[in-house]
């Protein structure tokens, strides 16, 4: 049920691109992307509720395809403040807003 | 407001013993998980609640492990006994119910070390 996120881990240049990837098993009615630093909780980015549709924080996007039951985030223009660990948690809709997070990917911007 | 607040942040104690770990939610929130967090497994859901009520407790991982929410200010999350495979970062957070689920707040966590 734990939503699949790859790659497992990236390591970027500042000022390079990244895509971060969310699959699921099961049919999604929302996607949710969070961002954690090492020590800390994790801290909402963005959510996702239709197909298709973009959203944007400061340089990271992210899209959601629900046919294909994936997510995915976008960081342009990496800066150093972007290294952490992101997580894609997902929304089965419905009468629930049960939140089950992936596996994590950890992204690591260098000067 | 001071977020979503949980005692303790650091917790160590001996194989057996019960711990609780309590959360405090941020005001108005109506929904209220408990996650936990190890480096082999990522972040668990162990159960969440909707206005106090608890929802869905899939993931408590075994009888040991227990949580109540008396009220909308308060959650408790209890395992006795402990065992050291219960050793990792215990998260908190709460949200607005809303269809798909709103943005989730997380207090802190509560580091637990059972040796």
């Amino acid at each position: 049920q734990q939503p699949v996120q790859s790659p497992q881990a990236v390591i970027l240049r500042e000022g390079e691109d990244a895509v971060i990837n969310c699959s699921s098993s099961k049919a999604l009615y929302s996607v949710h992307w969070y961002r954690q630093k090492h020590g800390e909780a994790p801290v909402f980015l963005m959510i996702l509720l239709k197909g298709g549709e973009q959203k944007g924080h400061e340089k990271i996007s992210a899209s959601f395809n629900e046919k294909k039951q994936q997510s995915s985030l976008y960081l342009t223009a990496s800066q150093l403040s972007y290294s952490g660990t992101y997580f894609c948690g997902t929304g089965l809709g419905g009468a629930t807003n049960k939140l089950i997070f992936g596996t994590g990917t950890l992204l690591a911007v260098q000067p | 407001d001071a977020g979503v607040i949980q005692s303790p942040r650091h917790e160590v104690t001996e194989m057996g013993q019960e711990v609780t770990l309590r959360c405090k939610p941020i005001s108005g929130h109506n929904s209220l998980f408990w996650y936990r967090q190890t480096m082999m497994r990522g972040l668990e859901l162990l159960i969440y609640f909707n206005n106090n009520v608890p929802i869905d407790d899939s993931g408590m991982p075994e009888d040991r492990f227990s949580a109540k929410m008396p009220n909308a200010s308060f959650s408790t999350l209890k395992i006795q006994p402990s065992e050291p495979r219960d050793s990792a970062v215990y998260f908190c957070a709460s949200s607005l119910r809303a269809t798909g689920g709103g943005e989730a707040f997380f207090g802190q966590g509560t580091r637990l070390t059972v040796v």
